[in-house]
């Protein structure tokens, strides 16, 4: 089946820096989406993005279909931002596959 | 919109029991619901697919005698985990399809709060 991996693993960030997120999947998809998953284990949707560039405020969002990659910016980043993030795949069997998740910890 | 609900939100129960919980569509049909578990640190993992007025479609090395999936509305799945052991405790997903969603190009999942199994 397919596979989708995340990296790095974990992340720690000083308030107000940076960072990109990546998510590499083996095999063609039919969809991508980016998650952010809060300490009380709520999933939030942040993007579907199958491919192309989206942005919604301080995040942004790109996958490259065709070299099968998707990556998840984070600007100038803030306490609350923490979690961990998955992406997932939507593959053409109708199943959406989770990636193993980035845990970002971003202190003040 | 696109609210999913999932009841209770934490449930304690004695090994050998059974518990179901309750995974809702507010404002929305969903033909299609999912259902995962996840572990402490861990990803999520697809347990079965609920299909309304169909059996529902386990996952390689999920019981489905274990795990009892019903959708019997395009609004309501429900998953009761038979005969729970400390195994089973876990954190439990669902998240439905929007209906509407698959005329478009999205095609988008929206995921419940979750439910946290712990049996003792």
């Amino acid at each position: 089946g397919i596979q989708v991996e995340q990296s790095p693993p974990d992340l720690i960030l000083q308030e107000g820096a940076n960072s990109t997120l990546r998510c590499n999947f083996s095999d063609s998809v039919n969809n991508l989406q980016w998650f952010h998953q809060n300490p009380w284990g709520q999933l939030i949707n942040l993007f579907y993005i199958p491919s192309g560039t989206k942005q919604n405020g301080r995040l942004s969002a790109t996958t490259v279909a065709t070299e099968r990659y998707s990556l998840l910016y984070i600007s100038s980043s803030q306490t609350t931002d923490s979690g961990v993030y998955f992406c997932a795949v939507k593959t053409s069997y109708d199943k959406v596959i989770f990636g193993p998740g980035t845990s970002l910890s971003v202190i003040p | 919109g696109a609210v999913v609900s999932q009841h209770p939100s934490w449930v304690i129960c004695k090994s050998g029991t059974s518990v179901k919980i309750e995974c809702r569509s507010l404002d929305f049909q969903a033909t299609t619901m999912f259902w995962y578990r996840q572990f402490p640190k861990q990803s999520l993992m697809l347990m079965a697919t609920s299909n309304e007025g169909s059996k529902a479609t386990y996952e390689q090395g999920v019981e489905k005698d274990k795990f009892l999936i019903n959708h019997a509305s395009l609004t309501l799945s429900t998953l009761t985990v038979t005969s729970a052991h400390p195994e089973d405790s876990s954190f439990y997903i669902c998240s439905a399809r929007d209906l509407l969603s698959l005329k478009t190009s999205t095609d988008t999942q929206y995921f419940g709060p979750g439910t946290r199994l712990t049996v003792l």
